[in-house]
């Protein structure tokens, strides 16, 4: 079955950058695009961006770009996302998403489990 | 940037009651691109509705999805109670992505 498996949790200073990662199984890695999304703790779901896993191409949110990369490893199978200059407004969970279209619909069939990211001094 | 602006903000019901969540658009989008997701505390989002109105795999029949142009909703009939939760509503085009800012539905 379609896993996306994330890193484990991390605790960054302010101004720190982390990198999470999201390793793809059971289906084709680069059939698909993978997404990121962010919840901040009792708030909803804020999109970051996206990445074709086969071409590499991106789109980042007007909100992070410049402060946010996307990459993936076709050859791992995994899909990175990494955020520079890390403030306490960073602290959120962040999940992977895997797209999957029908018929001219695209959305997010697979989740990873999220990663925590507490930013902290 | 499209913005999805869901009402209301938080609903009480008892279970076996029906409910109907609202996702209103701040532009015209193609149906094809909206989609609901549920989340239940501590966990992913779970995908319900894509293309506005088709059913993701596994999901139950009292779960409906409706609407075209800017207004669309979700439907849930005779609520169990494992569907007390938080729905977003979601538009998906060009490789980007907008979430409504949620509604959560809460056991009276």
């Amino acid at each position: 079955q379609v896993q996306l498996v994330q890193s484990g949790a991390e605790v960054k200073q302010p101004g720190a950058s982390v990198r999470v990662s999201c390793k793809a199984s059971g289906y084709t890695f680069t059939s698909y695009g993978i997404s990121w999304v962010r919840q901040a703790p009792g708030q909803g779901l804020e999109w970051m961006g996206w990445i074709s896993a086969y071409y590499g191409s991106t789109n980042y949110a007007q909100k992070f770009q410049g402060r946010v990369t996307l990459t993936r490893d076709t050859s791992a199978s995994t899909a990175y996302m990494e955020l520079r200059t890390l403030t306490s407004d960073d602290t959120a969970v962040y999940y992977c998403a895997g797209e999957r279209e029908t018929a001219g619909s695209i959305y997010f069939q697979h989740w990873g489990q999220g990663t925590l990211v507490s930013v902290s001094s | 940037e499209i913005v999805l602006t869901q009402s209301p903000g938080t609903l009480s019901l008892s279970p076996g009651e029906g409910v109907t969540l609202s996702c209103r658009a701040s532009q015209s989008v193609d149906s094809t691109h909206l989609a609901w997701y549920q989340q239940a505390p501590g966990q992913a989002p779970r995908l319900l509705i894509y293309g506005a109105s088709s059913r993701a795999t596994g999901i139950p029949d009292r779960f409906s999805g409706s609407g075209s142009v800017t207004d669309f909703t979700l439907a849930i009939s005779r609520l169990e109670p494992e569907d007390f939760a938080v729905y977003y509503c979601q538009h998906y085009g060009n490789s980007r992505s907008t979430f409504g800012q949620g509604t959560k539905l809460e056991i009276k």
